[in-house]
């Protein structure tokens, strides 16, 4: 079974211009996740899909930030315009149940690295 | 103060050793709680989900304790693939994880 993929794996960009990421959840996985680890700080949750509705976007830092799952397949999210505050590493996850305890059964994918200059 | 706290290490242990990670939690509504294991520049996985009651997966040994807001991992008979590090994930109430910033360990020979 394929995992979570993650595309690009690499982003390098200028400070002002757009940057799309996409991620692919496991196939009949209903609930995917963006999560963001900037520089010597922890993993922080950004939003949650459940098929394309946005469950919760709490973590979303501003809205230069814009997340997307049409029809509940894969997910964009895309960053416009990007500030060197965003680089970091971007990581989505998917899950089959979003319920409580369901932490222990999200599956990373092997997450984006931004580079803003 | 943040949500989920962990010393951040480095621990550096021989092959062998038994080695223990602690972690603890602000926020009392958390329900599930988890470790998860991160190798350099990839992504997390998950170890193993803690309980109350303990639970114990080969060499690793998982411990929540909901009254002091603590969470342990003890790592037995430790393996040079052990070396990575150890993120102490707690559960919110909208079930989204909130991650510890995690504890590098290295195993040498």
């Amino acid at each position: 079974e394929a995992g979570v993929t993650q595309f690009p794996s690499h982003s390098v960009i200028e400070k002002g211009q757009t940057v799309t990421l996409r991620c692919d959840p496991i196939s009949g996985h209903d609930n995917l996740y963006w999560y963001r680890r900037v520089m010597g700080k922890e993993i922080k949750f950004l939003l949650h899909f459940v098929k394309e509705s946005k469950q919760d976007e709490s973590g979303m830092p501003n809205n230069r930030f814009l997340a997307e799952r049409t029809g509940g397949t894969y997910s964009t999210l895309k960053v416009q315009p990007a500030e060197l505050e965003d680089s970091g590493v971007y990581f989505c996850a998917s899950s089959q149940d979003g319920t409580s305890g369901s932490g222990g059964s999200q599956y990373f994918g092997p997450g984006t690295r931004l580079t803003v200059l | 103060r943040k949500e989920v706290e962990q010393d951040p290490g480095p621990f550096n242990v021989p092959e062998g050793a038994t080695v223990a990670f602690n972690c603890t939690y602000s926020n009392s509504a958390s329900q599930s709680f988890f470790w998860y294991r991160q190798d350099c520049r990839k992504e997390p996985k998950l170890l193993m989900s803690v309980y109350s009651s303990g639970n114990e997966d080969g060499r690793f040994t998982a411990q929540l304790n909901r009254a002091s807001q603590y969470i342990s991992l003890l790592i037995r008979d430790s393996k040079l693939s052990d070396s990575a590090t150890y993120l102490c994930v707690a559960e919110d109430s909208s079930y989204k994880l909130i991650f510890g910033s995690g504890t590098r360990l290295l195993v040498r020979p």
